[in-house]
Parts: C-alpha cells; sequence; structure tokens
C-alpha cells in the first residue's frame, strides 16, 4: 500500500510570497487531515476532511491559509501571504474513515521556511 | 492552553532498561488516547491506543498505562533498543459530531548503546 504523498519536502519563500502545498493520500481513505508543526511543538489540525466537505477548519487562520480537496481525492493547502510565524512542517495525513481509532497515516511533511 | 501536555522534553535511557514517557491530559471529555512515533524527516506513526474504558494495553515491547483519576498515562518500553530513539508524541481525543484530535508536544527519547 503506497503512503500518503506530500510535496514539495522543503520550502524557502520570503515574507509576503504565496506557497502552496500538495497532498496525495492513501487510495480509498476518505478522511484528510493538515497539521502544522512549528519545531518544538506537537502537530496542530488545521483543517480536516470527509471525502470533499470540511469537517473541521476552526484553527485555519482563514485570512490568509486555504485548503481544498477537489473530487476528495487529493488536497492543496496555500498561504498567502506568508509570514515569518507559518514557518513549520506541514503534515497531511489521512485515514480511511473519520475516527481516530482507525489510525492515522501521516505523509512525511513539507518543511516551509519564511524569511 | 495546552490540553495535553508532556513536560519532560528529552529522555536519555540505556539500551535494555525501561523507558516511561508520560502525558497529562486537562480535558475530562478526552475517551481515546494514542501514541505516535516521529523520526526525523519523517511523518509520525501510530504506535499504540488505549481506550478510556481501560487501564492497560500492551503490544509487544510497548505498553501503554491510563489512570484515569490522575488524568494520566505513561508509555512503557521494555528493553528499550537504539532504533526507539525517536520523538514520542501523545494524542487525545474527545469525540463530538466528529473526532478531535490534539497533540502533546512530544518527548525526545534517545536510548544509548
Amino acid at each position: 500500500e503506497a503512503g500518503v504523498a506530500q510535496s514539495p519536502r522543503y520550502k524557502i519563500i520570503e515574507k509576503r510570497q504565496s506557497v502552496a502545498f500538495w497532498c496525495n493520500p492513501i487510495s480509498g481513505h476518505a478522511t484528510l487531515y493538515w497539521y502544522q508543526q512549528i519545531l518544538g511543538q506537537g502537530p496542530k489540525l488545521l483543517i480536516q476532511f470527509q471525502n470533499n466537505g470540511v469537517v473541521d477548519d476552526s484553527q485555519l487562520p482563514k485570512d490568509r491559509f486555504s485548503a481544498e480537496r477537489l473530487k476528495g481525492v487529493d488536497s492543496t493547502l496555500k498561504i498567502q501571504p506568508a509570514k515569518l510565524e507559518d514557518s513549520a512542517v506541514y503534515l497531511c495525513a489521512s485515514s480511511l474513515r473519520q475516527g481516530a481509532d482507525y489510525g492515522y497515516t501521516f505523509g512525511s511533511g513539507t518543511r516551509l521556511t519564511v524569511v | 492552553d495546552q490540553q495535553v501536555k508532556q513536560n519532560s522534553p528529552s529522555l536519555s535511557v540505556q539500551e535494555g532498561r525501561i523507558s516511561i514517557l508520560n502525558c497529562d491530559y486537562t480535558n475530562s471529555m478526552f475517551d481515546y488516547f494514542l501514541w505516535y512515533k516521529k523520526y526525523p524527516a519523517e511523518g509520525p506513526t501510530f504506535l499504540i491506543s488505549i481506550s478510556s474504558i481501560k487501564d492497560k494495553n500492551e503490544d509487544g515491547r510497548f505498553t501503554v498505562f491510563l489512570n484515569k483519576s490522575a488524568k494520566h498515562l505513561s508509555l512503557h518500553i521494555v528493553p528499550s533498543q537504539p532504533g526507539d530513539s525517536a520523538v514520542y508524541f501523545c494524542a487525545a481525543r474527545m469525540k463530538t459530531s466528529y473526532d478531535k484530535v490534539i497533540f502533546g508536544p512530544g518527548t525526545s527519547l534517545s536510548v544509548i548503546p
């Protein structure tokens, strides 16, 4: 079974620029999550999709962050404009169904550095 | 407001000994707890979980203990191996109309050969 694919692995941008991350979940996984992990902290949920609908985006800074999941498969997370404090690893995860007891499979993440 | 706490940022243990990683939580609505392990440059991987109706769950060298009255759980690794060196995240689930999982800040474990 192929894992969760994310790209790019690394990205360096200047503040106020825009950036986009891509995630391809495990085939058949209905639920997709984007997490932000700042150095020294645990992953923080940004947005959760069930198929192509948003389940929870309460911690997504909507003035600068946006995410979509077209056709309930791939997803993109965008930041526009980026701030220095957005420097973090952005992790995508998927699960077969909505529920922690189904287990999340995480991708390797995209490390974003904003300078 | 940190609802899931891991108060030890790092831990060093000799190979073959027991590693004990601790986690405290504040919200009594949490009903399911998970431990994830993370190597550098990789995403977290699921390790072991426990439901709030149990007080112990064991999987090979890994055992998780839950003390609901103290709002405390711990992960025991026996015996510790150098390959166990990683960051361990404790996570807790709150079930509403959907699952909300909150991660702790992690504990970096080093197992010394």
